[in-house]
């Protein structure tokens, strides 16, 4: 039982194109929204989060939007570069947990 | 300057023998995790303990014996060590869970 999901596994980008990272989620009780980063034998890196009283949050090339009517989340990195060619894993917290999408694998191609 | 280290980073094994995985942060935060990545590459949380207590213990069978002896260190005992044990494991910690995580860099445990 998925309560976060990342439907597509992987999405290629032109390098200095917009890349666009989408997840759902089921549970409403969610108070906040992550976006992690993951390198090949790395753990993942925190990248940006949003509140679950907010649609939009802004950090340099990284911003994530939220509709909670349609349960949805996505993360836009703008512009693509090749550094940023990773596992992008969506997440959500509820009190002290964190629960982890099943990740989006990342390719900007040059 | 590691911020949160795992120890070992990979780990071959037979089935039935016990290992640990330690961890440790230098970051002052009070809360540390256990998670599990599997084949299919799903992250899913396995303990967490807050200054030394157990706060979320999920669905983990008991042969996983988490010991934190203090707020800076959360290790992971496996006992009877089987196959589907084989994943990776990420230790990680934070002030604030909505504030995100800091990972280790996971400890490969592969059980032949």
């Amino acid at each position: 039982d998925q309560q976060v999901k990342q439907n597509s596994p992987s999405l290629s980008v032109q390098e200095g194109r917009i890349s666009i990272l989408n997840c759902d989620y089921t549970n409403s009780m969610f108070d906040y929204f992550l976006w992690y980063k993951k390198y090949p034998a790395e753990g993942p890196t925190f990248l940006i989060s949003i509140s679950s009283i907010k649609d939009k949050n802004e950090d340099g090339r990284f911003t994530v939007f939220l509709n909670k009517s349609a349960k949805h989340l996505s993360l836009h990195i703008v512009p693509s570069q090749p550094g940023d060619s990773a596992v992008y894993f969506c997440a959500a917290s509820e009190g002290d947990k964190i629960i982890f999408g099943k990740g989006t694998r990342l390719h900007i191609l040059p | 300057d590691t911020a949160v280290s795992q120890t070992p980073k990979y780990l071959v094994t037979q089935m039935g023998n016990d290992k640990s995985i330690k961890c440790e942060q230098n970051l002052g935060h009070d809360t540390m995790y256990w998670y599990k990545q599997d084949s299919k590459k799903f992250l899913k949380i396995m303990f967490s303990y807050n200054n030394k207590e157990l706060i979320i213990n999920e669905t983990v069978p008991n042969r996983f014996s988490p010991k934190s002896p203090d707020k800076a260190h959360l290790n992971l005992h496996i006992n009877s060590l089987e196959l589907g044990d084989s994943a990776v494991y990420f230790c990680a910690s934070s002030y604030v869970p909505s504030h995100g995580y800091t990972f280790g860099s996971g400890t490969r445990l592969t059980v032949v």
